[in-house]
């Protein structure tokens, strides 16, 4: 298996632009998860579904993030507009019954904006 | 509510000394404990996980961590540490089921020759 697929693994926008980070979860897993992580805050659950449904969101910072799973292998995580405080590495992982509770990470998306 | 707290933020070691890296949890239930190594520039990757039976757990590259459920611990452990150890080192808590993990703020680990 592929793992946990993550795209782009870097990107830099300017202020104000939307920006949509992609997930491919590892296939057969229902879990998907998205993270934030910065020097400052660590590593911060941001939204979790199940079976493609979002679970908990209360993670998500404002109303300028917006994630969506339209089906099983694929998600996205956008942010409009973007801020300079956005700057961070977003994670997506993705676990299922049978990992019991191991949740496997992808390589990240460093996302810079200036 | 869950909670993880690693008291180290940063942990230098000389190589091939022994290694302790201490993480405890507040969790009203028995609990499922895990350690992620992130390297830099990676994702993490899991390195061990309890849930029950032996409190002493094997993991990958020679690390363990031990469950202490009196003094609510999960400490990783390795006996002889590489200069490949060198990276981040979280402990997760979570419920039963694939719900959310709880993370600690990480120790980051420096290795000198």
């Amino acid at each position: 298996d592929a793992g946990v697929i993550q795209s782009p693994r870097h990107e830099v926008t300017e202020m104000g632009q939307e920006v949509t980070l992609r997930c491919k979860p590892i296939s057969g897993h229902d879990y998907l998860f998205w993270y934030r992580q910065t020097m400052m805050r660590g590593l911060e659950l941001l939204i979790y579904f199940n079976n493609n449904v979002p679970i908990d969101d209360s993670g998500m910072p404002e109303d300028r993030f917006s994630a969506k799973m339209p089906n099983a292998s694929f998600s996205n995580l956008k942010i409009q507009p973007s801020e300079p405080r956005d700057s961070a590495v977003y994670f997506c992982a993705s676990s299922s019954d049978s990992t019991d509770n191991e949740q496997f990470f992808g390589p990240g998306t460093r996302l810079t904006v200036l | 509510a869950q909670s993880v707290t690693q008291p180290d933020i940063h942990i230098t070691v000389s190589e091939g000394a022994s290694l302790e890296l201490r993480c405890n949890y507040s969790y009203g239930a028995t609990p499922y404990l895990f350690w992620y190594v992130q390297s830099p520039g990676q994702g993490l990757q899991l390195l061990l996980k309890y849930f029950s039976g032996d409190t002493l757990v094997q993991g990958i590259k020679g690390f363990e961590a031990e469950f202490k459920r009196s003094q609510s611990s999960f400490n990783l452990r390795k006996p002889s540490v590489h200069w490949s150890d060198a990276a981040e080192y979280f402990c997760a808590v979570g419920p039963y089921g694939n719900e959310k993990l709880t993370f600690g703020t990480g120790t980051r680990l420096t290795i000198i020759p």
